[in-house]
């Protein structure tokens, strides 16, 4: 993945709409995928995953798309709270059992009120 | 919170110095990963024990090691601190680690700083 930076890159959305975070992964041998939400002063909080057989996956207001010809992974959260302010990360993972995660730069999401 | 549980929280030391972080995983998971989260780097793997076992290296210096002990708990332990070395430290867990799709936990980190 691409190092962070002192910048990330930020959305900002009216509380209540919905989020679209992406993701552009270069390992074609990736298999799953995860989305993280980190919190000021805690640790990344799983979200939700995704196998690479699969393309769309659902989970409570929030769903992840897959798309493997462009390498690319997205995290829709619906009816955006508050709660949802917090730094968004992708991570991906290659097949063959054993390693760490690989992880994106991450996506600032800011909820205005 | 996830199970996963690390001490210190703070640790504010010294260059050339030696530091141990704990890390304690969820109950039952036997797989045990450490990662650095540095400005500049973004979030890192390390390395990873299985029931013991190293299982898969990252971006580990060889000033950097680790071990997991019968209990499960796991150490890391960083020596020569260099300034590049503060960081959050986080640990995550997960059951196996053998599967791909083996869900990574994570602790509440570590926040290194040297002096």
């Amino acid at each position: 993945g691409e190092s962070v930076g002192l910048h990330l890159p930020t959305l900002s959305v009216q509380e209540g709409d919905n989020s679209i975070i992406n993701c552009a992964y270069s390992n074609s041998a990736s298999d799953y995928f995860i989305w993280y939400k980190q919190e000021s002063g805690k640790g990344p909080q799983f979200i939700i995953d995704i196998r690479s057989n699969m393309d769309k996956r659902q989970g409570q207001r929030v769903t992840v798309l897959l798309n493997k010809t462009v390498k690319h992974l997205s995290l829709q959260i619906a009816a955006t709270q508050p709660g949802d302010s917090a730094v968004y990360f992708c991570a991906e993972k290659a097949g063959g059992g054993a390693d760490g995660l690989t992880f994106g730069k991450g996506t600032h999401l800011i909820i205005q009120p | 919170d996830s199970g996963v549980t690390q001490t210190p929280k703070h640790l504010i030391t010294a260059t050339g110095q030696r530091v141990t972080l704990r890390c304690s995983p969820r109950s039952g998971d036997l797989s045990v990963y450490w990662y650095q989260q540095s400005l500049d780097q973004g979030l890192q793997f390390l390395i990873q024990y299985y029931n013991g076992e190293e299982r898969a290296k990252g971006n580990i210096l060889e000033r950097f090691s680790a071990q997991q002990f019968p209990d499960l708990h796991s150490e890391l332990n960083l020596s020569s601190l260099e300034l590049g070395d503060s960081a959050l430290y986080f640990c995550a867990s997960s059951v196996e680690g053998r599967m791909s799709t083996d869900t990574q936990y994570f602790g509440p980190g570590t926040r290194l700083t040297v002096l």
